[in-house]
């Protein structure tokens, strides 16, 4: 089971901003860097956040993400339709020595 | 640009062993500060981290995985390969190598590879 939590789902429509949380604990995003990725429909994810609130290469500036503590929050503003996709928040956790994932976003463009 | 390749045999019976290799093309799976990583994901469930390897033999497993996993490198073929035993159907998912940076996140992705266990 993940021990990053996520809500579920999230709507918006197009051009809407919306955000999506992220909750772990003092040895995971309290110790350790937070990622994103993105997952459209039938493919492997892609990486959209590192380091907490750095965009890789190619990835536009409508999406952003912060931390604070032991939360983090990935928001996407100017939500355009292929911006439908699951969302995955993402830290080492020091007391695991692995990696954990969060539960996971589904995010839908009404 | 780095790509990642998955390969191995679709089907496995329960309570053999899967086996896959990820063969990295693009660049040296031995350059770089990069660890080699396996991530699942169940059909319409979320992603699971299995494993990492640097080129240095060194591992990281997942706990709840780690009695079943081994995880290994062979340099010369820029290869990386992933054996789980005692597969059950609880296994049955699409499996994906990726590269693992330094600084803990993941930068490459292969397209991933469906593993089904059934007899």
């Amino acid at each position: 089971q993940s021990v990053l939590t996520q809500p579920p789902s999230t709507s918006g429509t197009p051009g809407q901003r919306v955000t999506i949380s992220c909750s772990g604990s003092s040895s995971n995003i309290g110790s350790n860097t937070v990622n994103w990725y993105q997952q459209l429909p039938g493919t492997a994810p892609k990486l959209l956040i590192y380091s907490n609130n750095q965009r890789p290469s190619g990835i536009p500036d409508r999406f952003s993400g912060s931390k604070s503590g032991t939360s983090a929050s990935l928001a996407i503003s100017g939500l355009q339709s292929e911006d439908e996709a699951d969302y995955y928040c993402a830290a080492w956790d020091d007391s695991l020595n692995g990696y954990v994932f969060g539960t996971g976003t589904k995010v839908t463009v009404l | 640009q780095v790509q990642l390749q998955e390969s191995g045999p679709g089907l496995v019976k329960p309570s053999q062993t899967l086996s896959l290799t990820c063969t990295v093309s693009g660049g040296s799976i031995s350059s770089g500060s990069y660890y080699w990583s396996w991530i699942r994901q169940p059909a319409g469930k979320g992603l699971e981290w299995i494993g990492r390897i640097y080129t240095s033999g060194s591992t990281n497993y997942n706990p709840s995985l780690k009695s079943r996993v081994t995880i290994s490198v062979d340099t010369s073929k820029s290869q990386f390969s992933l054996k789980l035993s005692s597969v059950t159907a609880a296994d049955t998912a699409v499996y994906y190598c990726a590269r693992f940076s330094g600084y803990h996140y993941i930068d490459y992705w292969g397209q991933g590879t469906l593993v089904t266990v059934s007899s």
